[in-house]
């Protein structure tokens, strides 16, 4: 079955970075778009970034552009984002979500998420 | 700016049915914006229900169906349960690689 596990989280400083992971299986990884969603503590679904099945193009929402990079490692499936120049409102979970499709529409499979935590 | 707009909340009474919506802030929602909707409960990730307007996913009972009403999205719920109790999300392709999730809508079953 299809699963997608996500690591890395945890508790930094502003202005620091972090590197989360989302490791995916039961599918053939190099086939499927793959995306990051975020919750920030109470609020809705926000999404972050979209990457497309071979790596070449890549989508980012204006609050994460610049300061974050989506990246996969097909040879691993694995699914990176490297967060940069954080910020105390990139504190949410975020969810590392497979796209329906090689390329870039909502996603359909989920994982459980990471928490990170942008705190002084 | 677009903006994904969804009721805040709503209510049904057990066995009932309802509708939530998914609407652009500007112009109207069609199958090329890849409608979907995701159920989520407390302290847990989100579950799809339907994708691609009307498409349901692996293992959602078929009391959850997807369409197109007028000018937006929408989630019908047949013959609502307790456990149907939850926020729902939607969310639409705009294109160019960019999705958008909407401000998710609280249902209460009671």
């Amino acid at each position: 079955q299809v699963q997608l596990v996500e690591s890395g989280g945890g508790v930094v400083q502003p202005g620091r970075s972090l590197r989360l992971s989302c490791a995916a299986s039961g599918f053939t990884f190099s086939s499927f778009g793959i995306h990051w969603v975020r919750q920030a503590p109470g609020k809705g679904l926000e999404w972050v970034a979209v990457i497309q099945y071979d790596g070449r193009s890549k989508f980012y929402a204006d609050s994460v552009k610049g300061r974050f990079t989506i990246s996969r490692d097909n040879s691993k499936n694995t699914l990176y984002l490297q967060m940069d120049s954080l910020r105390a409102e990139d504190t949410a979970v975020y969810f590392c979500a497979r796209s329906i499709s090689p390329w870039a529409p909502p996603p359909d499979y989920w994982g459980q998420g990471t928490l990170v935590t942008v705190s002084s | 700016q677009t903006v994904v707009t969804q009721e805040p909340s709503f209510s049904v009474s057990p066995g009932g049915t309802v509708t939530l919506t998914c609407g652009l802030s500007s112009g109207s929602v069609s199958t090329s914006y890849y409608p979907s909707w995701y159920q989520q409960t407390p302290g847990q990730a989100p579950r799809t229900l339907i994708h691609s307007t009307s498409t349901r996913s692996s293992g959602v009972p078929d009391r959850f169906s997807g369409s197109i009403l007028g000018n937006k999205g929408a989630l019908t719920i047949t013959g609502a349960q307790a456990d149907d109790d939850g926020d729902y999300y939607c969310a639409l392709y705009l294109g160019s690689g960019i999705s958008v999730f909407g401000g998710g809508t609280k249902l209460t079953v009671l």
